[in-house]
Protein backbone atom coordinates (compact mmCIF):
# COMPACT_ATOMS: atom_id res chain seq x y z
CA UNK A 1 0.00 0.00 0.00
CA UNK A 2 1.69 3.53 -1.07
CA UNK A 3 2.10 5.91 1.82
CA UNK A 4 1.29 9.90 1.86
CA UNK A 5 3.43 11.29 -0.81
CA UNK A 6 4.09 14.75 -1.23
CA UNK A 7 5.71 16.47 -4.53
CA UNK A 8 7.82 18.41 -4.83
CA UNK A 9 10.38 17.02 -2.54
CA UNK A 10 12.70 20.17 -2.53
CA UNK A 11 11.78 23.68 -4.29
CA UNK A 12 13.74 26.38 -4.31
CA UNK A 13 11.89 29.63 -5.17
CA UNK A 14 12.46 33.57 -5.11
CA UNK A 15 11.00 36.00 -3.03
CA UNK A 16 7.30 36.76 -4.17
CA UNK A 17 7.04 33.65 -6.55
CA UNK A 18 4.23 31.20 -6.66
CA UNK A 19 4.71 27.75 -4.89
CA UNK A 20 1.97 25.24 -5.37
CA UNK A 21 2.54 21.57 -3.11
CA UNK A 22 0.87 18.82 -3.28
CA UNK A 23 -0.07 15.73 -1.35
CA UNK A 24 -1.68 12.35 -1.72
CA UNK A 25 -3.02 10.89 1.15
CA UNK A 26 -2.82 6.90 1.68
CA UNK A 27 -6.35 5.79 -0.06
CA UNK A 28 -9.46 5.76 1.64
CA UNK A 29 -7.95 8.31 4.45
CA UNK A 30 -10.84 10.75 4.99
CA UNK A 31 -8.64 13.01 7.35
CA UNK A 32 -5.76 14.61 5.31
CA UNK A 33 -3.89 17.16 7.53
CA UNK A 34 -0.75 20.05 6.88
CA UNK A 35 2.16 21.39 8.68
CA UNK A 36 4.69 22.98 9.07
CA UNK A 37 8.00 23.26 10.37
CA UNK A 38 10.03 26.11 10.31
CA UNK A 39 14.14 25.92 10.54
CA UNK A 40 15.25 25.36 14.57
CA UNK A 41 11.31 25.49 15.53
CA UNK A 42 9.18 22.44 16.26
CA UNK A 43 6.54 21.15 13.85
CA UNK A 44 3.09 23.37 13.76
CA UNK A 45 -0.46 22.12 12.88
CA UNK A 46 -1.77 24.56 9.41
CA UNK A 47 -5.34 22.91 8.36
CA UNK A 48 -7.16 19.45 8.75
CA UNK A 49 -9.65 17.91 6.08
CA UNK A 50 -12.38 16.01 6.63
CA UNK A 51 -12.73 14.50 2.82
CA UNK A 52 -12.93 17.82 0.56
CA UNK A 53 -14.16 20.78 3.75
CA UNK A 54 -11.97 22.14 6.23
CA UNK A 55 -12.54 21.18 9.30
CA UNK A 56 -9.86 23.48 11.25
CA UNK A 57 -7.74 25.98 9.69
CA UNK A 58 -6.83 28.04 12.59
CA UNK A 59 -2.67 27.46 12.00
CA UNK A 60 -2.65 28.71 8.69
CA UNK A 61 -0.44 31.77 9.26
CA UNK A 62 -1.68 34.33 7.21
CA UNK A 63 -4.05 34.55 3.68
CA UNK A 64 -0.95 34.17 1.72
CA UNK A 65 -1.82 30.26 2.23
CA UNK A 66 -4.66 28.16 0.55
CA UNK A 67 -5.50 24.78 0.85
CA UNK A 68 -7.71 22.84 -1.26
CA UNK A 69 -8.57 19.68 -1.58
CA UNK A 70 -11.27 18.95 -4.25
CA UNK A 71 -12.72 16.04 -4.42
CA UNK A 72 -11.49 14.82 -1.62
CA UNK A 73 -9.03 13.10 -2.72
CA UNK A 74 -5.53 14.36 -2.87
CA UNK A 75 -4.84 18.31 -1.79
CA UNK A 76 -2.69 21.11 -2.63
CA UNK A 77 -1.14 23.77 -0.45
CA UNK A 78 -0.57 27.26 -2.20
CA UNK A 79 1.98 29.76 -1.07
CA UNK A 80 1.34 33.14 -3.25
CA UNK A 81 3.15 35.32 -2.95
CA UNK A 82 5.71 33.61 -0.94
CA UNK A 83 7.99 35.42 1.67
CA UNK A 84 11.44 34.53 3.52
CA UNK A 85 9.72 33.31 6.42
CA UNK A 86 7.86 30.83 4.68
CA UNK A 87 11.12 28.70 4.09
CA UNK A 88 10.81 25.23 5.83
CA UNK A 89 9.64 21.91 5.87
CA UNK A 90 5.71 21.23 4.98
CA UNK A 91 4.84 17.94 6.38
CA UNK A 92 0.98 16.52 5.09
CA UNK A 93 -0.22 13.29 6.58
CA UNK A 94 -3.46 11.45 6.87
CA UNK A 95 -5.83 9.09 8.93
CA UNK A 96 -8.72 6.73 8.28
CA UNK A 97 -10.34 8.83 11.10
CA UNK A 98 -10.33 11.11 13.34
CA UNK A 99 -10.84 8.86 16.41
CA UNK A 100 -8.18 9.40 19.08
CA UNK A 101 -6.31 6.12 19.07
CA UNK A 102 -5.82 6.39 15.18
CA UNK A 103 -2.69 6.40 13.50
CA UNK A 104 -1.46 9.45 11.40
CA UNK A 105 0.79 9.16 8.93
CA UNK A 106 3.42 11.21 7.57
CA UNK A 107 4.71 11.83 4.16
CA UNK A 108 8.28 12.62 3.65
CA UNK A 109 7.67 16.34 3.48
CA UNK A 110 8.36 19.05 0.86
CA UNK A 111 11.30 21.12 1.57
CA UNK A 112 10.64 24.94 0.33
CA UNK A 113 13.37 27.37 0.35
CA UNK A 114 12.50 30.85 -0.35
CA UNK A 115 15.79 33.29 -1.80
CA UNK B 1 -1.77 27.84 25.57
CA UNK B 2 -1.03 24.56 24.91
CA UNK B 3 2.91 23.68 25.01
CA UNK B 4 4.96 19.76 25.26
CA UNK B 5 8.68 20.15 25.84
CA UNK B 6 10.90 17.71 25.86
CA UNK B 7 13.76 16.91 27.22
CA UNK B 8 16.91 16.24 27.34
CA UNK B 9 16.93 18.40 23.55
CA UNK B 10 20.37 15.83 22.45
CA UNK B 11 21.64 12.46 23.86
CA UNK B 12 24.48 10.59 22.70
CA UNK B 13 24.63 7.14 24.17
CA UNK B 14 26.65 3.84 22.83
CA UNK B 15 25.40 0.86 21.21
CA UNK B 16 23.49 -1.68 22.88
CA UNK B 17 22.70 1.03 25.97
CA UNK B 18 19.71 1.71 27.04
CA UNK B 19 18.02 5.53 27.41
CA UNK B 20 14.77 7.81 28.21
CA UNK B 21 13.58 10.66 26.41
CA UNK B 22 10.91 12.34 28.98
CA UNK B 23 8.28 14.68 27.71
CA UNK B 24 6.09 17.16 29.76
CA UNK B 25 2.80 18.78 28.31
CA UNK B 26 0.52 21.36 29.31
CA UNK B 27 -2.13 20.76 26.53
CA UNK B 28 -5.79 20.30 27.56
CA UNK B 29 -8.15 19.16 27.67
CA UNK B 30 -6.00 15.94 26.61
CA UNK B 31 -7.15 13.37 23.85
CA UNK B 32 -4.02 11.23 23.18
CA UNK B 33 -0.35 11.14 23.18
CA UNK B 34 1.94 10.20 20.32
CA UNK B 35 5.76 9.34 20.09
CA UNK B 36 7.20 9.58 16.62
CA UNK B 37 10.54 8.82 15.18
CA UNK B 38 11.81 11.06 12.45
CA UNK B 39 15.47 10.37 10.83
CA UNK B 40 17.28 13.13 9.35
CA UNK B 41 15.42 14.31 6.01
CA UNK B 42 12.53 11.77 6.72
CA UNK B 43 8.48 12.14 7.33
CA UNK B 44 8.42 11.70 11.25
CA UNK B 45 7.07 8.01 11.40
CA UNK B 46 5.25 6.63 14.71
CA UNK B 47 6.23 4.72 17.44
CA UNK B 48 3.15 4.18 20.10
CA UNK B 49 -0.17 6.21 21.00
CA UNK B 50 -1.74 6.46 24.61
CA UNK B 51 -5.16 8.05 25.33
CA UNK B 52 -6.00 9.42 28.71
CA UNK B 53 -6.38 5.16 30.27
CA UNK B 54 -3.34 4.17 29.21
CA UNK B 55 -0.06 4.02 30.82
CA UNK B 56 2.33 2.03 29.27
CA UNK B 57 2.45 0.85 25.68
CA UNK B 58 5.26 -0.74 23.62
CA UNK B 59 6.45 -1.39 20.44
CA UNK B 60 9.58 -3.42 20.10
CA UNK B 61 12.29 -2.02 22.08
CA UNK B 62 10.19 1.13 22.58
CA UNK B 63 8.28 1.68 25.94
CA UNK B 64 6.24 4.63 26.16
CA UNK B 65 4.82 5.75 29.45
CA UNK B 66 1.87 8.28 30.58
CA UNK B 67 1.01 9.72 33.82
CA UNK B 68 -2.01 12.05 32.83
CA UNK B 69 -1.94 13.45 36.12
CA UNK B 70 1.59 14.53 36.40
CA UNK B 71 1.24 15.27 32.54
CA UNK B 72 4.55 13.51 31.85
CA UNK B 73 5.75 10.80 29.21
CA UNK B 74 8.62 8.78 28.72
CA UNK B 75 9.97 6.95 25.91
CA UNK B 76 12.25 4.46 26.95
CA UNK B 77 14.58 2.97 24.29
CA UNK B 78 16.00 -0.29 24.66
CA UNK B 79 19.30 -1.97 23.88
CA UNK B 80 20.18 0.66 21.17
CA UNK B 81 21.44 -0.05 17.90
CA UNK B 82 22.75 2.62 15.28
CA UNK B 83 19.34 2.83 13.51
CA UNK B 84 17.50 4.47 16.39
CA UNK B 85 19.98 7.52 16.08
CA UNK B 86 16.98 9.86 14.87
CA UNK B 87 15.06 12.76 16.24
CA UNK B 88 11.79 11.42 18.43
CA UNK B 89 9.17 14.10 18.93
CA UNK B 90 6.45 14.27 21.54
CA UNK B 91 3.15 14.78 19.50
CA UNK B 92 0.17 15.66 21.92
CA UNK B 93 -3.38 16.34 20.84
CA UNK B 94 -6.06 18.46 22.46
CA UNK B 95 -9.99 17.37 22.10
CA UNK B 96 -11.13 16.47 19.07
CA UNK B 97 -9.99 16.57 15.47
CA UNK B 98 -6.51 15.51 16.45
CA UNK B 99 -5.58 19.46 16.67
CA UNK B 100 -1.95 18.56 17.75
CA UNK B 101 0.99 20.54 19.47
CA UNK B 102 4.74 19.28 19.03
CA UNK B 103 7.44 19.06 21.08
CA UNK B 104 10.81 20.28 19.65
CA UNK B 105 12.38 16.59 19.45
CA UNK B 106 15.13 15.03 21.38
CA UNK B 107 17.77 14.28 18.80
CA UNK B 108 19.42 10.93 19.86
CA UNK B 109 22.52 9.52 18.51
CA UNK B 110 23.75 5.91 18.99
CA UNK B 111 26.92 5.43 18.58
CA UNK B 112 29.32 2.00 18.04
Amino acid sequence: EAGVTQFPSHSVIEKGQTVTLRCDPISGHDNLYWYRRVMGKEIKFLLHFVKESKQDESGMPNNRFLAERTGGTYSTLKVQPAELEDSGVYFCASSATFSSGNTIYFGEGSWLTVV
Amino acid sequence: KNQVEQSPQSLIILEGKNCTLQCNYTVSPFSNLRWYKQDTGRGPVSLTIMTFSENTKSNGRYTATLDADTKQSSLHITASQLSDSASYICVVSAGGYQKVTFGTGTKLQVIP
